[in-house]
């Protein structure tokens, strides 16, 4: 079945612990997203990747980190984490990032706790 | 700074009509996307305007006006399968998309 998978659907954390949240697409899209979603304040970005290879830093990338090897998987890591990052995360992918391309396939979603 | 606004919350009656409203100050436009997200769940797609004027598509239609910085989305028979949140998402300059917080919509029977 075509689409995005993240994993794991849930996680508690304590604060302080490397974390590592997984996402896979079989759309062959050239680009992906890493968003959070916290009540009352909508997605937030936290970083993106065009094409395989490259990344870039979204609205708040503070304490996380991504890498794009190939085409399908966008891992995000949070090195240390911290309460402030409870919260669920998406990750999304499409198929260009300009005009009706820039239509994002939403994961769903990965909700975090950090105690 | 970019800023989109839509009311927190709606509540409208099953079989009835609702108009979304949004409203967006951005650092310009490349598009307007609509997305429903039923709680617990991913957003997923349902419109997307670059033109002003109407898009209809059955019982869902989205209005774009590039001038006023405005969209609106309009939901006709209201099912109880409605009831979700609404997220308006403009793509700017960058091509970046900027969301709006959402609107949770409350169908009553």
């Amino acid at each position: 079945i075509a689409g995005i998978t993240q994993a794991p659907t849930s996680q508690i954390l304590a604060a302080g612990r490397r974390m590592t949240l997984r996402c896979t697409q079989d759309m062959r899209h050239n680009a992906m997203y890493w968003y959070r979603q916290d009540l009352g304040l909508g997605l937030r970005l936290i970083h993106y990747s065009n094409t395989a290879g490259t990344t870039g830093k979204g609205e708040v990338p503070d304490g996380y980190s991504v890498s794009r090897a190939n085409t399908d998987d966008f891992p995000l890591t949070l090195a240390s984490a911290v309460p402030s990052q409870t919260s669920v995360y998406f990750c999304a992918s499409s198929a260009g990032t300009t005009g009706r391309d820039n239509e994002q396939f939403f994961g769903p979603g990965t909700r975090l706790t950090v105690l | 700074g970019q800023n989109i606004d839509q009311p927190t919350e709606m509540t409208a009656t099953e079989g009835a009509i609702v108009q979304i409203n949004c409203t967006y100050q951005t650092s310009g436009f490349n598009g307007l996307f609509w997305y429903q997200q039923h709680a617990g769940e991913a957003p997923t797609f349902l419109s997307y305007n670059v033109l002003d004027g109407l898009e209809e598509k059955g019982r869902f239609s989205s209005f774009l006006s590039r001038s006023k910085g405005y969209s609106y989305l309009l939901l006709k028979e209201l099912q109880m399968k409605d009831s979700a949140s609404y997220l308006c998402a403009v793509q700017d300059s960058n091509y970046q998309l900027i969301w709006g917080a959402g609107t949770k919509l409350i169908i009553k029977p």
